[in-house]
């Protein structure tokens, strides 16, 4: 069974300081992972994917995110954050090969707060 | 247009009624997912639809959800005799194959209000 768990339910930075949101997953098979935004009456926008290529993925906007296979974690960052970054943020795991309910599954999500 | 469509935005609609929201994907994309998001909660996966193959219906919540997909394109998802539970933004997906590696694309969502 395939598991995602996001570590904070709530982040707040102030504006122009680092931002990170943690991401653990649980998977019997080798995943990938995705992390997603979403902005306030908006659908979902992918910020970026880890398929089994490099371990440091770059994102959309400044986000990147770095798959840690020892330690099941697919953590999102980015150097500085900026006021339009407010918004909630999901991890999801899809596992390789795989199709329908089974193969996605969605993080509780992170709402990530900017202080000017 | 280039992205995942969906309509209406909004509806608000009386308990009891039945209500159509249309998912119009992404040209070209075979796989449709169809998602509900209640307030304050991740997403909760409702259908999926690959090509022609039978539709994946194990997240539907009751009888009363159902969902077609017309042509291999354009999708709706039907709620009959809604109920006050029923309220949540309604979201669809479609990517260009099943493969793990696709990522899937979002529309808007369909925000449903039962009154």
């Amino acid at each position: 069974a395939q598991s995602v768990t996001q570590l904070d339910s709530h982040v707040s930075v102030s504006e122009g300081t680092p931002v990170l949101l943690r991401c653990n997953y649980s998977s019997s098979y080798s995943p990938s992972l995705f992390w997603y935004v979403q902005h306030p009456n908006k659908g979902l926008q992918l910020l970026l994917k880890y398929t089994s290529a490099a371990t440091l993925v770059k994102g959309i906007n400044g986000f990147e995110a770095e798959f840690k296979k020892s330690e099941t974690s697919f953590h999102l960052t980015k150097p500085s954050a900026h006021m339009s970054d407010a918004a909630e943020y999901f991890c999801v795991v899809r596992l390789s090969g795989d199709t329908g309910r089974r193969a996605l599954t969605f993080g509780s999500g992170t709402r990530l707060q900017v202080q000017p | 247009g280039a992205g995942v469509s969906q309509s209406p935005s909004n509806k608000v609609t009386e308990k009891g009624k039945d209500v159509e929201l249309r998912c119009d994907p992404i040209s070209g994309h075979t796989a449709l997912y169809w998602y509900r998001q209640s307030l304050g909660q991740g997403l909760e996966f409702l259908i999926y639809f690959q090509g022609n193959s039978a539709p994946d219906k194990s997240g539907l919540p009751s009888d009363r959800f159902s969902a077609e997909r017309t042509g291999g394109s354009v999708s709706t998802l039907t709620i009959q005799r809604t109920q006050q539970e029923d309220s949540a933004v309604y979201l669809c997906a479609s990517s260009p194959s099943p493969n793990s590696n696709q990522p899937q694309h979002f529309g808007d969502g369909t925000r449903l209000s039962i009154l």
